[in-house]
């Protein structure tokens, strides 16, 4: 059974840098074909794409907030970490990190976190 | 970067009426690559359809999906009460593997 969970902080001021962890279990990272992407969402609004890091260690950003993000992996940890900097108020979202599955015949978020709100505000 | 559209935005039906959504992208993308998602208010979005027409785990089968090219569908044959959410279309083809904006389906 697959599991992931975020944590961090659930209030960040602005300018700062947020680190939000992936705890996951039932796969490993290591495994071809996985990964964990992140995924945000503002109060009331649609679900924005962030990131998403394979079982190689290739990542994917989003191009709008490329020079702001980083996500990295530890395998023997089960955890994936996104770090963003210069944190505004306009990032204020509950924040997922979700289960990538793919190959050639599909690719998808198969399973989610609960996700946990970031409050940007000083 | 693949726009996704979605229409309509809100869709009001009454429980056992049919739904058809859109998802129109703005070049094409290979259908294999083309999911839905389902969220619920408070909760996390769940893997509706994957490969345009393959229904995840648990979906039952009043759920389909179909397109290709740039125009893809969400049919739901008969609204049960628990179908009444947001819906949202992604597509992992090419990155950034965007979402669309979503269409709310609301009792009328």
């Amino acid at each position: 059974q697959i599991t992931l969970k975020e944590s961090g902080p659930t209030l960040v001021r602005p300018t700062q840098t947020l680190t939000l962890t992936c705890t996951f279990s039932g796969f490993s990272l290591s495994t071809t074909g996985m990964g964990v992407g992140w995924i945000r969402q503002p109060p009331g609004k649609p679900l924005e794409w962030l990131a998403l890091i394979y079982w190689n260690d290739d990542k994917r950003y989003s191009p709008s907030l490329q020079s702001r993000l980083t996500v990295t992996k530890d395998t023997s940890e089960n955890q994936v970490l996104l770090t963003m900097t210069n944190m505004d108020p306009v990032d204020t979202a509950t924040y997922y990190c979700a289960h990538y599955s793919g190959d050639y015949f599909a690719k998808y978020f198969d399973l989610w976190g609960r996700g946990t709100l970031v409050t940007v505000s000083s | 970067e693949i726009v996704l559209t979605q229409s309509p935005g809100t869709l009001s039906l009454s429980p056992g009426e049919g739904a058809s959504l859109s998802c129109r992208a703005s070049q094409n993308i290979n259908s294999r690559y083309l999911v839905w998602y389902q969220q619920k208010p408070g909760q996390a979005p769940r893997l509706l359809m994957y490969d345009t027409s393959s229904r995840a785990t648990g979906i039952p089968d009043r759920f389909s999906g179909s397109g290709s090219g740039t125009d893809f569908t969400l049919t739901i044959s008969r609204l049960e009460p628990e179908d009444f959410a947001v819906y949202y279309c992604q597509q992992f083809g090419i990155s950034p593997y965007t979402f669309g904006p979503g269409t709310k389906v609301e009792i009328k």
